[in-house]
Parts: structure tokens; C-alpha cells; sequence
């Protein structure tokens, strides 16, 4: 049972480059998010999913793009990155209540 | 505006006493507050939840308080461990349960 799983772990982007993270749960949860951690700042909301073909804005949204075209999958697009996008971010799934979380995506834009 | 406040500061004990972390919230009334803790480089994981109906939640050491009127819960780790250093995060959910949003959370070391 794998839980939640993010795709890349790892990636490096030029000002401008877009890019696609992949989160996967094999759950059968209905809610899913997107959050990133910078130090000091915490967990932030994204973007969330309260059911497949739904989404929803979170805290902060703004450069971010998702999708939930199926109940097991979250995507989140950057389509124009930019340093300030520079964070680690994490997926989670929820039945709802209590998350699980994957083990986060590190994104570097240079 | 809305807030939700951990102890910035890192908190210091003692192998075998109890740490003490603080939750404050301003301006939500969510029907449950969770905690959850993380370790460098991996994603939070869940340790308790707590509904606005509960005083005092307990699971094996951990003891977790929730007081509505004060906007405040009160994570307890007795008889700590080294192996309980990590960072503690307090969540609550918003807009009934659809957003979980987070604290900053607290650093705990624990000495041997």
C-alpha cells in the first residue's frame, strides 16, 4: 500500500519553464491538496479537491494551476516558474479529516 | 485576520519530562483541531485529532486539550524521548473541514 505518492522528488527550473507535479493516492480518499513549506512560513494551502473534477483555491494560489480529472490524481502546473515558486511542496489526501501527506517534491527555480 | 500561532522558538527538555507545546487560534471556529508531526525531509504525519465537542484527547503519551473559549489546545508528550524530536504542527480545519490549515509549528529537542 503505497498511500500518497508525489512525482518528481527532485526538480531545478528556469525562470519561465513550466512544469507538471503528480500526486497519486491509492486511498480511495475524496479530498486531496496541494501545500508548500518555505522555512519559517509553514504549511500553505494551495489549491484543494473535495472530489473528482472539483477544485478549489486555497491560501495562495496565485502562479499555480490544478487538476482532478481522476479521484486518485492530483496535478499541480507552474506555468511560468519563478524564484519565488523556489519551495518544497507536498500533496496530501483525506478521507476527510486527518491527512495523510506524501514525502514532498523540492523545486528550485533559478 | 484569521491566525493560527505556534511557538516559534525551539523547545528544550530533558529526556523523561513532559514537553508542553501551544496552539492559538484567532478568528476560526473550527469543529476540530489536529496535530501532526514532521521530521527534516518528510512529509507531516498525523498524530491526533480532537472535535470542538472534546475537552482532552489522550493516545498512549500524548495528551492533547482543546478549549474553545481560550481559541487554544495544548499538545502533551509525557515521559518524553529523544526520538520524539521533531517538529509539532498544529492544524484546524476551515470552511467546515473542506481547508486544513496550518501552523508554522514548534521545533521540540529532547535531551538525553
Amino acid at each position: 500500500n503505497a498511500g500518497v505518492t508525489q512525482t518528481p522528488k527532485f526538480r531545478v527550473l528556469k525562470t519561465g519553464q513550466s512544469m507538471t507535479l503528480l500526486c497519486a493516492q491509492d486511498m480511495n480518499h475524496e479530498y486531496m491538496y496541494w501545500y508548500r513549506q518555505d522555512p519559517g512560513m509553514g504549511l500553505r494551502l494551495i489549491h484543494y479537491s473535495v472530489g473528482e473534477g472539483t477544485t478549489a483555491k486555497g491560501e495562495v494560489p496565485d502562479g499555480y494551476n490544478v487538476s482532478r480529472l481522476k479521484k486518485q490524481n492530483f496535478l499541480l502546473g507552474l506555468e511560468s516558474a519563478a524564484p519565488s515558486q523556489t519551495s518544497v511542496y507536498f500533496c496530501a489526501s483525506s478521507p476527510p479529516g486527518e491527512l495523510f501527506f506524501g514525502e514532498g517534491s523540492r523545486l528550485t527555480v533559478l | 485576520s484569521q491566525k493560527i500561532e505556534q511557538n516559534s522558538e525551539a523547545l528544550n527538555i530533558q529526556e523523561g519530562k513532559t514537553a508542553t507545546l501551544t496552539c492559538n487560534y484567532t478568528n476560526y471556529s473550527p469543529a476540530y483541531l489536529q496535530w501532526y508531526r514532521q521530521d527534516p525531509g518528510r512529509g507531516p504525519v498525523f498524530l491526533l485529532l480532537i472535535r470542538e465537542n472534546e475537552k482532552e484527547k489522550r493516545k498512549e503519551r500524548l495528551k492533547v486539550t482543546f478549549d474553545t473559549t481560550l481559541k487554544q489546545s495544548l499538545f502533551h508528550i509525557t515521559a518524553s524521548q529523544p526520538a520524539d524530536s521533531a517538529t509539532y504542527l498544529c492544524a484546524l480545519d476551515h470552511t467546515g473541514g473542506f481547508k486544513t490549515i496550518f501552523g508554522a509549528g514548534t521545533r521540540l529537542f529532547v535531551k538525553a
